[in-house]
């Protein structure tokens, strides 16, 4: 059954800071990683998908890495604002077939100071 | 605005009574999911249908019964919830293929009281 792990639980920077949130899966077999983001009481906001055949991908600020045989994904932040302030949730889709479900972390809940 | 819409956004419930939460996707996508999020846990897939099908029941009290009419509509009918049930509900919805993006509503905030 796969585990996703999500490291540290908790952080705090002051605005400005690059940071990397870090993310690790326990099954190697999967279609994609999703990273996401969410706000207090919403629901979650796709950041960014990458594939298993893929090393990374980037949008604006993000960008997250993949070592699919490792088992380790990385979400680096640069520049931080205080708008990006929120829980960032990382998620394994399984290639077990078919129109599986996501497997979540518990998420890094992150606080950009002003 | 992600085209995953879920209604209502928050309710609360008796413990008798009966109720139903409604997802609406306007993405063309093909398969659809229910997910609670509870305090200080990870999201928990509840039920995946792929082409109106339901592929999988991650082990769900029978308290939670979905129904998925076509591919953008899906409901979670609930009935005689217990209090521990109360948590944040989401749907997402992808395509059956494993390789494309999910994208997930606002959730529906339940309160069983």
């Amino acid at each position: 059954k796969q585990e996703v792990t999500q490291i540290p639980a908790a952080l705090s920077v002051p605005e400005g800071e690059n940071l990397v949130l870090n993310c690790s899966f326990t099954d190697s077999a999967i279609y994609n990683l999703q990273w996401f983001r969410q706000d207090p009481g919403k629901g979650l906001t796709s950041l960014l998908l990458i594939q298993s055949s893929q090393r990374e991908q980037t949008s604006g600020r993000l960008n997250a890495s993949l070592d699919k045989s490792s088992g380790r994904s990385t979400l680096y932040i640069a520049a931080s604002q205080p708008g990006d302030s929120a829980t960032y949730l990382c998620a394994a889709r399984d290639s077990g077939g078919g129109a599986d479900g996501l497997t979540f972390g518990k998420g890094t809940h992150l606080i950009i100071q002003p | 605005e992600t085209g995953v819409t879920q209604t209502p956004r928050h309710l609360v419930m008796g413990m008798t009574n009966k109720k139903s939460l409604k997802c609406e996707q306007h993405l063309g996508h093909n398969a659809m999911y229910w997910y609670k999020q509870s305090a200080k846990k990870p999201l928990e897939l509840m039920f995946v249908y792929s082409l109106e099908e339901r592929v999988e029941n991650n082990s769900v009290p029978s308290r939670f019964s979905p129904e998925c009419p076509n591919s953008s509509h899906l409901f979670l009918h609930l009935h005689t919830l217990q209090p521990e049930d109360s948590a944040l509900y989401l749907c997402a919805s992808s395509q059956a293929q494993g390789w494309t993006e999910a994208f997930f509503g606002q959730g529906t905030r339940l309160t069983v009281v």
